[in-house]
């Protein structure tokens, strides 16, 4: 595998499951992103981790949990999800966060809740 | 507040060229990226100006204006598979990237 890589491509879920997304790169990076991305919106910056520690938390409600147990994958616990969470959640990964640097970006999960 | 603007879908033929326009407002600036993302895709890096001027790679463009808070990406010699979203976003001066909410290109035979 090379790049940064998403599990599950696509997830059908009820408000009251709880499912993971898993990303994972393999491009030797410390800094790993979780975005939300809706139709004809920009990219939503969810959770930053550099060297596995959070550096950002853009006020994402509490439904949705990161983990980065190390610098090559990164997790997002889902739990009483809402319709409107219905979007792309897209991970990427840079050199570090600090600095204008290139992300590197996996295919994403699309999420769709019922 | 940040903003970034860039027209919503735009068309073209196969074989033209296409500009497409990308103005922001952002507290500072360190540099602006395009991204193209075809759909169902990952976005895939394109190009990254920090100083003014055009900046060329094959059949792809890119210009920057900071004194004006413009960028453009100039596609030349389009060919069906260009056809995808692209994407604008800043960095500011907190080192934060500011996206653009996308230009969808569709391009006919």
């Amino acid at each position: 595998e090379t790049g940064v890589t998403q599990t599950p491509r696509h997830l059908v879920m009820g408000m009251t499951n709880k499912k993971s997304l898993k990303c994972e790169q393999h491009l030797g990076h410390n800094a790993m992103y979780w975005y939300k991305q809706s139709a004809k919106k920009p990219l939503e910056l969810m959770f930053v981790y550099n060297f596995k520690e959070q550096t950002e938390n853009n006020s994402v409600p509490s439904r949705f949990s990161p983990e980065c147990p190390n610098s090559s994958h990164l997790f997002l616990h889902l739990h009483t999800l809402q319709p409107e969470d219905s979007a792309l959640y897209l991970c990427a990964s840079s050199p570090t966060s600090g600095g204008a640097n290139e992300q590197f970006f996996g295919p994403g999960t699309r999420l769709t809740v019922l | 507040g940040q903003n970034i603007d860039q027209p919503t879908e735009m068309t073209a033929t196969e074989g033209a060229i296409v500009q497409i326009n990308c103005t922001y407002q952002t507290s500072g600036f360190n540099g602006l990226f395009w991204y193209q993302q075809h759909a169902g895709e990952a976005p895939t890096f394109l190009s990254y100006n920090v100083l003014d001027g055009l900046e060329e790679k094959g059949r792809f463009s890119s210009f920057l204006s900071r004194s004006k808070g413009y960028s453009y990406l100039l596609l030349k010699e389009l060919q069906m598979k260009d056809s995808a979203s692209y994407l604008c976003a800043v960095v500011d001066s907190n080192y934060q990237l500011i996206w653009g909410a996308g230009t969808k290109l569709i391009i006919k035979p």
